[in-house]
């Protein structure tokens, strides 16, 4: 079975400051994705960022990283320069190629103080 | 807009009534999943459509719930005799199949709010 921890429920930080969200997953699967998404309160599932298992290079979208540890099955988000636009519920998610769905963590909620 | 879209946005109903929503995945994408969310909770995996063809239904998804997607472009859920416990958000999403790359990103609506009263 694939399963997908985030086990921090909520976070909070100040505005221009940097936040790391963590995420673990395990999985037999050879060839993966990771995903993280974001859903702010208008409820839209925004996709983040992306990593491919089979890169070894950390993805990167801006302000957006992940620090991907396949020998560890750990994948984190950092987020630099913290906007008030990023407050959000933030899902770490993985799939497989032999494996339509996502596999979803529960969640951590990021506040962003002004 | 090249988009998901979903409509209604929000719909309030009566218990008992019926319900369907509808999904316009992205253009081209052959891959199309419905998902159900409520507070508080990530997605639900509710089913999946390849095409034309539903390839897979989630036991949450009891008898009163049915979806279609005729010509595998739109979709349609619809919940029959609707409960309050239905009462949640319900995701559309779609990709596009390929062996690798961007083809395993899912790509979401903005939702489709139900309330049942």
């Amino acid at each position: 079975a694939q399963t997908v921890t985030q086990s921090q429920p909520e976070m909070s930080v100040q505005e221009a400051e940097t936040v790391t969200l963590s995420c673990t997953y395990d999985t037999s699967e050879s060839n993966y994705y990771l995903f993280w998404y974001k859903q702010p309160p208008s409820r839209q599932m925004i996709l983040v960022i992306r990593q491919e298992a089979y890169k070894q290079q950390n993805a990167t979208e801006n302000r957006f990283s992940v620090n991907f540890q396949k020998a560890a099955k750990s994948f984190s988000l950092k987020i630099s320069d913290s906007q008030l636009g990023d407050t959000a519920m933030y899902f770490c998610a993985l799939r497989s190629d032999s494996n339509y769905q996502l596999i979803w963590g529960a969640g951590t909620k990021l506040i962003i103080k002004p | 807009d090249t988009g998901v879209s979903q409509d209604p946005r929000h719909k309030i109903t009566k218990r008992g009534q019926n319900v369907t929503f509808r999904c316009d995945p992205i253009s081209e994408h052959n891959r199309l999943y419905w998902y159900r969310q409520t507070l508080g909770q990530g997605p639900e995996f509710l089913t999946y459509f390849q095409n034309e063809a539903q390839l897979e239904k989630s036991r949450l998804l009891s008898d009163r719930f049915s979806a279609e997607r005729p010509k595998g472009s739109f979709s349609t859920l619809e919940i029959q005799r609707t409960e309050q416990g239905d009462s949640a958000m319900y995701l559309c999403a779609s990709s596009l199949a390929t062996s690798g790359g961007s083809g395993n990103t899912i790509y979401f609506g903005e939702g489709s709010w139900l309330t049942v009263v």
